[in-house]
């Protein structure tokens, strides 16, 4: 079965940088596309990132160009989100996410995620 | 990016019908077939529950479904039942990078 299991979370100062991690398992990774989406504690979700299947396409949402990163490791069946310049808005559970068989646009399987807590 | 605009809240009484709103713009809900609706449950992951306006995956009872009409997608829960209590988010493309989700509606079973 398909388990993607995120980390790198954790409580950060503004300004300060992180790298979250998602180790796939359970499915060909390379063969898919991977998402970053967030969900600040009590709020509604947010699209963050994808990546193509093998890293030659990547996109972003607008709240977080030019400050994360998203790259993948196809011999470690691994997604990465590099956070840059953190800001308190950027607190939430950082979900890592498989699209689904339809279209890259729709995410069919889900981490468990990992918060990240921007504050002084 | 501006979230889709949907209804903080929902509700209907076992059995009946309730409808969800989606209102975007033409550059994303108006001008895309990729419209879609996810389901959460608290403390849960969501789960796709209609994606490309009206389709529903494997498994998702036929008690949900999808519909558009120019700017404005819709979620219609049929024969509501105590278990469709959660959180509904729509989403749809942008243009071609770029994906945007509705700020969510809480759907109550009376």
């Amino acid at each position: 079965q398909v388990q993607l299991v995120e980390s790198g979370g954790g409580v950060v100062q503004p300004g300060t940088s992180l790298r979250l991690s998602c180790a796939a398992s359970g499915f060909t990774f390379s063969n898919y596309d991977m998402h970053w989406v967030r969900q600040a504690p009590g709020k509604g979700l947010e699209w963050v990132a994808v990546i193509w299947y093998d890293g030659s396409t990547k996109y972003y949402g607008d709240s977080v160009k030019g400050r994360f990163t998203i790259s993948r490791d196809n011999s470690r069946n691994t997604l990465f989100l590099q956070v840059n310049s953190l800001r308190p808005e950027d607190t939430a559970v950082y979900y890592c996410a498989r699209r689904a068989q339809a279209a890259w646009v729709y995410i069919g399987d889900w981490g468990q995620g990992t918060l990240v807590t921007v504050s002084s | 990016q501006s979230a889709l605009t949907q209804p903080p809240s929902a509700s209907g009484s076992p059995g009946q019908s309730v409808t969800i709103s989606c209102t975007g713009t033409s550059s994303d809900v108006g001008g895309s077939k990729y419209v879609s609706w996810y389901q959460q449950y608290p403390g849960k992951v969501p789960k796709l529950i209609i994606y490309e306006v009206s389709n529903r995956p494997s498994g998702v009872p036929d008690r949900f479904s999808g519909s558009k009409s120019a700017n404005t997608a819709s979620l219609t829960v049929s024969g509501l039942q105590a278990e469709d209590e959660a959180d509904y988010y729509c989403s749809s493309s942008r243009g071609r990078n770029s994906v945007v989700f509705g700020g969510g509606t809480k759907l109550t079973v009376l």
